[in-house]
C-alpha cells in the first residue's frame, strides 16, 4: 500500500509569490492535517480535515489556507509569502480523528 | 507555541548501550505519541500511550507516563547506528492537532 505522497519534493519561491502544496493521503484514510517543521524545531500544527470539513486551525496567519476534495486529498495554499515560510511543510494523515498519524516525506519550500 | 519538552536535546551513545529521552507537557492530554525523524524527512510513529496508561512496550521500545507530573519516557534498549534520528513527543491535546516538543537529537556510535 502507497504511504502519504506530498508534491513538490522542493520548491523554491519568492518573497510575495504564492505556492500550493499537495497530499496525498493513505486509503481509506480520511483526516488530514498540514504542518510546518522550521529547522532544528519542531514540527507546528497548521490545520486538520477530516471528512472535507476544517476540524482545526493552528496560529498562522490568514495568509494560510487549505481544503480536502472528495477523494480525501488535500491542498495547502500559502500566499504573499515571507522569508519566515522557509521550512519543510509535513502532510499526515489518519484513519480517525487523531490517534496515530501517518506522515509523508514533506515538501522542503524556501523562500528567497 | 511547543507544549513539549524533550531533554535532552542531543544525545550521544556506543552501539548496545540504551538510550533514555524525557518529555514534559503542560496541560491535560488524551494521548501522547513518540516519532521518530531521519535527517529532515518524514516523521515515523513510534508509539501511542493513552492518558490511562502508565507504560507501553513495542520491540526495543518502553514508553513510561507519568500524567501527575505531566512527564514521560522514552526508552530504547540495545541502541543500534540505525536509530541515530530525531526524537519527538507530541501531545494530543484537543482531539484535532498534535502539539509536539522541540525534540532529541540521538546519534548512536558503531
Amino acid at each position: 500500500d502507497a504511504g502519504v505522497t506530498q508534491s513538490p519534493t522542493h520548491l523554491i519561491k519568492t518573497r510575495g509569490q504564492q505556492v500550493t502544496l499537495r497530499c496525498s493521503p493513505i486509503s481509506g484514510h480520511k483526516s488530514v492535517s498540514w504542518y510546518q517543521q522550521v529547522l532544528g524545531q519542531g514540527p507546528q500544527f497548521i490545520f486538520q480535515y477530516y471528512e472535507k470539513e476544517e476540524r482545526g486551525r493552528g496560529n498562522f496567519p490568514d495568509r494560510f489556507s487549505a481544503r480536502q476534495f472528495p477523494n480525501y486529498s488535500s491542498e495547502l495554499n500559502v500566499n504573499a509569502l515571507l522569508l519566515g515560510d522557509s521550512a519543510l511543510y509535513l502532510c499526515a494523515s489518519s484513519a480517525r480523528d487523531i490517534y496515530e498519524q501517518y506522515f509523508g516525506p514533506g515538501t522542503r519550500l524556501t523562500v528567497t | 507555541s511547543q507544549q513539549g519538552e524533550e531533554d535532552p536535546q542531543a544525545l550521544s551513545i556506543q552501539e548496545g548501550e540504551n538510550a533514555t529521552m524525557n518529555c514534559s507537557y503542560k496541560t491535560s492530554i488524551n494521548n501522547l505519541q513518540w516519532y521518530r525523524q531521519n535527517s529532515g524527512r518524514g516523521l515515523v510513529h513510534l508509539i501511542l500511550i493513552r492518558s490511562n496508561e502508565r507504560e507501553k512496550h513495542s520491540g526495543r521500545l518502553r514508553v513510561t507516563l507519568d500524567t501527575s507530573k505531566k512527564s514521560s519516557s522514552l526508552l530504547i534498549t540495545a541502541s543500534r547506528a540505525a536509530d541515530t534520528a530525531s526524537y519527538f513527543c507530541a501531545t494530543d491535546t484537543s482531539g484535532s492537532r498534535l502539539t509536539f516538543g522541540e525534540g532529541t537529537q540521538l546519534t548512536v556510535n558503531p
